[in-house]
């Protein structure tokens, strides 16, 4: 299983509350994504990292922010959380070289009420 | 630009028997690979078998196997043997300069 960790696993909070949802792993990994699951729905990403400093915005338009200040470490902040945030997060990492294969951390269940 | 289309939202097999993933895709890369990752309900997702696509035989892992048609842009998953610990929710991916991932098969398999 990879080391790919996400805190919190579900997260239940109201609306206009700052949330940040950390992803962290211990593999090295130079790439990090973020990806937005509705249940039983395809993934979209939204945001993703090829390094230190360095963030891009993914193919979903998304109003969180990230930020990658250390290579093991890609939180996603929500400045004010809505109920249209409501969804799964999950966080992958892959190697700088080779096919591409990601691993993904376990996902945050994020509720907005 | 690379799309992933995954024909078949629901399946359902019997266990101990065989069922067949479909997925079809589109890129213009010319170096890529193609995956398939299983995501069993409220657990994470991992990888399950992987294809690189300048390699004409199919990849294998154990009851896995995929039957990849390079020209056709097809990439199916076989899943032999099914069993109970198989059920979930299944995404085709391909990369090129990012990984794309399809709509998901939700994939049940019945005692």
């Amino acid at each position: 299983e990879a080391d790919i960790y996400q805190t919190p696993r579900y997260l239940v909070i109201g609306t206009g509350k700052k949330i940040t949802l950390e992803c962290s792993q211990t593999m090295g990994h130079d790439k990090m994504y973020w990806y937005q699951q509705d249940p039983g729905m395809e993934l979209h990403l939204i945001h993703y990292s090829y390094g230190v400093n360095s963030t891009e915005k993914g193919d979903l338009s998304s109003e969180s922010t990230v930020s990658r200040i250390r290579t093991e470490h890609f939180p996603l902040t929500l400045e004010s959380a809505r109920p249209s945030h409501t969804s799964q997060y999950l966080c992958a990492s892959s190697e700088e070289a080779g096919p591409e294969t990601q691993y993904f951390g376990p996902g945050t269940r994020l509720l907005v009420l | 630009a690379q799309t992933v289309t995954q024909s078949q939202p629901e399946m359902s097999v019997q266990e101990a028997e065989t069922v067949t993933l479909s997925c079809t895709y589109d890129t213009s890369e010319s170096n890529y690979y193609l995956f398939w990752y299983k995501q069993p309900p409220s657990r994470q997702m991992i990888l399950v078998i992987r294809q690189e696509a300048y390699k004409q035989q199919n990849a294998t892992e154990n009851r896995f196997s995929v039957n990849f048609q390079k020209a056709a842009k097809s990439f199916s998953l076989k899943i032999s043997d099914s069993q109970l610990g198989d059920t979930a929710m299944y995404f085709c991916a391909t990369s090129g300069s990012r990984l794309t991932f399809g709509e998901g098969t939700q994939l049940t398999v019945n005692p």
